[in-house]
């Protein structure tokens, strides 16, 4: 099984709707991250939990939210999906260290009408 | 501010071809530097490491990469190259929470370069 898994795989919606992807990991790692890959962009982190009681904003928080309802599961809410929201959103976790290595899930393709 | 720079976005090598995937970054210590790969459809899987010791890093593969610290950059090699390698390869920089800590806060990514491998 995957360690980190995310639901769900693909994802098409319209504009004004809210959606929530979701991301679980068994690797036990205290850290968990969302980010957003556009193409010809790299990744841009959304969020970043150090903890469940430690959330912080990344660099492109605007119209995006996070719940942290558990060590091993980090939710990304669009509250009110814009099209130009459409991109491959990628979840990673991290355990705590020096140069720890962070892993990634397999990503959620999200299209907004 | 950190940044990560990949030059190229775009390379294209023959099949047992060497291959070298340019970054350089920018921040004011030594940082942490990893480089990811990215398969077609796939997420992101690490691909090599450096935080401190040698600075000729092994990686999966059969890929190393070389941080210098004059230059500002930590390419990624490979001496052969396979078709199965074709994919995007990511660079990223790691930045400690405390400035001179040891603990990773977040990466930034660099734009990726993309590689394709003719037979």
């Amino acid at each position: 099984d995957a360690d980190v898994t995310q639901t769900p795989r693909n994802r098409i919606t319209k504009t004004g709707k809210r959606i929530m992807l979701e991301c679980s990991q068994t690797k036990g790692h205290d850290r968990m991250y969302w980010y957003r890959q556009d193409p010809g962009l790299g990744l841009r982190l959304i969020y970043y939990s150090f903890d469940v009681k430690d959330i912080n904003k990344g660099e492109i928080s605007d119209g995006y939210s996070v719940s942290r309802q558990a060590q091993a599961k980090f939710s990304l809410s669009l509250e009110s999906a814009i099209p130009n929201q459409t991109a491959l959103y990628f979840c990673a976790t991290s355990a705590r260290g020096p140069g720890e290595t962070q892993y990634f899930g397999p990503g959620t393709r999200l299209l907004v009408l | 501010a950190q940044s990560v720079t990949q030059p190229d976005i775009h390379i294209t090598v023959s099949e047992g071809a060497s291959l070298e995937l340019r970054c350089n970054y920018s921040y004011g210590a030594t940082p942490y530097l990893f480089w990811y790969v990215q398969s077609p459809g796939q997420g992101l899987q690490l691909l090599l490491k450096y935080f401190s010791g040698d600075t000729l890093v092994q990686g999966i593969k059969g890929f190393e990469a070389e941080f210098k610290r004059s230059q500002s950059s930590f390419n990624l090699r490979k001496p052969s190259v396979h078709w199965s390698d074709a994919a995007e390869y990511f660079c990223a920089v790691g930045t400690p929470l405390v400035r001179g800590g040891s603990t990773l806060g977040r990466l930034y990514f660099g734009r990726g370069t993309q590689l394709t491998v003719w037979p």
